[in-house]
């Protein structure tokens, strides 16, 4: 079945720290990947996405990712995460539809 | 310009009533889409319509209907409430598939 996996279910960083969020996808053919994040309390916001060309792709809040596609994967970074960052972090991909993965709950300490 | 709006923002159901929940956009958007939200579990796909009169079910259709009847609303109707379907309920908007999609507010469903 098709499926997109976040191993990570709560990663716990220091203000300053590098942050790597995995994210993989099981769908064969073209793809086109994205990542969420949700503050508390608050509904999804779209971090950046990929469709196609550079593999490395870079979002909003000095967020970026990286399609590699012989690993199906689309990593999500960010060299120094803040406090403000403390959020739900989603992996999306669409094939068919848009499906999500389970998140990753990120908790950045002050 | 609200974008996407959800209502009710909350709800408690006794199993077995019926209810709908309320999903309007006014981006003219093309795709609609309903997910509910559960813990540990992520975002899960429910239906979704590529455009007015268009309807298709996700990951996990049972004991939801929806139709589209214009471009603006998308109603997410539950037959008969069960305690399973207590979550988050989510609707989304894309200009078409496969762009990003926006996100409604979301409804908080209780089903006791």
């Amino acid at each position: 079945a098709q499926s997109v996996s976040q191993h990570n279910h709560h990663v716990i960083l220091s203000e300053a720290a590098s942050l790597e969020l995995g994210c993989n996808y099981s769908y064969g053919g073209t793809v086109n990947l994205f990542w969420y994040v949700q503050y508390p309390g608050q509904h999804l916001q779209l971090l950046l996405k990929y469709f196609s060309g550079d593999p490395l792709v870079k979002g909003i809040k000095g967020f970026e990712a990286e399609f590699i596609k012989s690993k199906f994967s689309f990593n999500l970074r960010k060299p120094s995460v803040q406090w403000s960052d403390t959020a739900e972090y989603f992996c999306a991909v669409t094939n068919n539809d848009m499906r999500f993965g389970a998140g990753t709950r990120l908790t950045v300490k002050p | 310009n609200a974008g996407v709006t959800q209502t009710p923002k909350f709800q408690v159901l006794k199993t077995g009533q019926s209810m709908t929940l309320q999903c309007a956009q006014d981006m003219n958007h093309e795709y609609m889409s309903w997910y509910r939200q559960d813990p540990g579990m992520g975002l899960r796909l429910i239906h979704y319509s590529v455009g007015a009169g268009i309807t298709d079910q996700g990951e996990v259709p049972n004991g939801y209907n929806v139709s589209r009847s214009t471009t603006e609303d998308f109603p997410l109707r539950l037959l008969s409430a069960a305690p399973s379907q207590t979550s988050v309920y989510f609707c989304a908007t894309s200009l078409r598939f496969p762009y990003e999609q926006y996100f409604g507010p979301g409804t908080r469903l209780t089903v006791t």
